[in-house]
């Protein structure tokens, strides 16, 4: 167990609509990454947040959003579901950034999301 | 972004015998280099990572190599073992040598062949 909650586990839903995904960090981590993992796209970064502040951007789309709350938990958003957006989305989380200490991700156990 | 590129996607090897999975990337400012090995159904999960200020590090039958000239890097796996069978993921910094979100390669399916 790495320590990082995802719920839900799986969550089936229909084309067009909008579902949140949760993430609750390792204790003591005050940075959140979510990636998306597909069998075409592979392992690809979303976004990171930081102590609450949106920190990087990756290949995120315009339609997904996320936040970080002051507690640290941090939720992805998915709207105007398409076919394509099936996939599993996973959370990681670190101790912080920082250019000197290395920066070791430890992963939740996902999300599988099914768009039917 | 940092770009990286892992071959092969696919290395069957006997019980026993080394398996080596090459990487290569983009970014000169990259200073982070993790692997990643993940079950089937499974989390992501570090077995092994590298800075750039170093060229080697060992831990028991895993091993990576960074070649900072080059840019590439490798894993290293001897006495293969069947719980070795997995996807192996390398790794690098989004965006070059920040502590950000990372760039994965398309992954290697390792087999282990009793």
């Amino acid at each position: 167990d790495s320590g990082v909650t995802q719920t839900p586990k799986h969550l089936i839903t229909a084309t067009g609509q909008r579902v949140t995904l949760r993430c609750s960090p390792r204790s003591g981590d005050l940075s959140v990454y979510w990636y998306q993992q597909s069998l075409d796209q592979g392992l690809q970064f979303l976004i990171q947040y930081y102590n609450g502040e949106e920190r990087a951007k990756g290949n995120i789309l315009e339609r997904f959003s996320a936040q970080q709350f002051p507690d640290l938990h941090s939720e992805l958003n998915l709207s105007s579901l398409e076919l394509g957006d099936s996939a599993l989305y996973f959370c990681a989380s670190s101790t912080g950034f920082s250019r000197i200490a290395k920066n070791i991700q430890y992963f939740g156990a996902g999300t599988r999301l099914s768009v039917l | 972004g940092e770009n990286v590129e892992q071959h092969p996607s696919t290395l069957s090897v006997q019980e026993g015998d080394s398996a080596v999975i090459k990487c290569t990337y983009s970014d000169s400012a990259s200073n982070y280099f993790p692997w990643y090995k993940q079950e089937l159904g499974k989390r992501p999960q570090l077995i092994i990572d590298i800075r750039s200020n170093v060229g080697e590090k060992k831990d028991q039958r895993i091993a990576v190599t960074l070649n900072k000239t080059a840019k590439h890097f490798s894993l290293h796996i001897t006495e293969t073992q069947p719980e070795d069978s997995a996807v192996y993921f390398c790794a690098a910094p989004y965006s070059g040598g920040g502590a950000d979100g990372l760039t994965f390669g398309k992954g290697t399916h390792l087999i282990i062949q009793p």
